[in-house]
């Protein structure tokens, strides 16, 4: 399947560097999410993009930075991360005000700081 | 707080039993659910959805779920599991018709065993 991209798939980095996931969608959609896995815990909803504009940012720190160049892309730029932002980030895409609204993910980045 | 529960954590089942995975919300007004499921090694796959109509609903791989309003719940049923449905299991809600947070419980992890 090929809706939701996601590159890098794994990345290791140490809490000095600076990286950045990035995340395509190919299904025309016009909402753009990241989203956190972490290990016996909800998936937590980070950012949301929607026409490109950021309408939601939840109490992320900001050592996580988001980017939407347009409705296909998102970035999530990182620097000065901690041990315990190590987790599985997810994208997702879904067309907002429409009635069957649904959400599909990328395969995800496992992201390991150390 | 508000919050989707999962009972579950971990279940475990022989190939052709049944399966029924509870879902709690906590919600009040309009919601629209769904169940995810993260087959080992993949991403975020939509096994089914309900926004509205008959509270029974039916998804991919035989799996169905049922919408029970007055106890505020999404429980998830196969009546004869496979093997290949090991994987972790993901109720979801979203809040509102145009709201854009999908809200998670903590997933279930199911081992069928041959």
């Amino acid at each position: 399947e090929t809706g939701v991209t996601q590159t890098p798939r794994h990345l290791v980095m140490g809490m000095t560097n600076k990286k950045s996931l990035k995340c395509e969608q190919h299904l025309g959609h016009n909402a753009m999410y990241w989203y956190k896995q972490s290990a016996k815990k909800p998936l937590e909803l980070m950012f949301v993009y929607n026409f490109k504009e950021q309408t939601e940012n939840n109490s992320v720190p900001s050592r996580f930075s988001p980017e939407c160049p347009n409705s296909s892309h998102l970035f999530l730029h990182l620097h000065t991360l901690q041990p315990e932002d190590s987790a599985l980030y997810l994208c997702a895409s879904s067309q907002v005000w429409t009635s069957l609204e649904t959400q599909y993910f990328g395969p995800g980045t496992r992201l390991l700081v150390l | 707080a508000q919050s989707v529960s999962q009972h579950n954590h971990h279940v475990i089942l022989s190939e052709a039993a049944s399966l029924e995975l509870g879902c709690n919300y906590s919600y009040g007004g309009t919601v629209n659910l769904f169940w995810y499921v993260q087959y080992p090694g993949q991403h975020l796959q939509l096994l089914l959805k309900y926004f509205s109509g008959d509270p029974l609903v039916k998804g991919i791989k035989g799996f169905e779920a049922e919408f029970i309003k007055s106890k505020f719940s999404f429980n998830l049923r196969k009546p004869s599991v496979q093997w290949s449905d090991t994987a972790e299991y993901f109720c979801a809600v979203k809040v509102g018709v145009s709201g854009y947070a999908l809200n998670f419980g903590k997933g279930t992890s199911l081992l069928v065993t041959p």
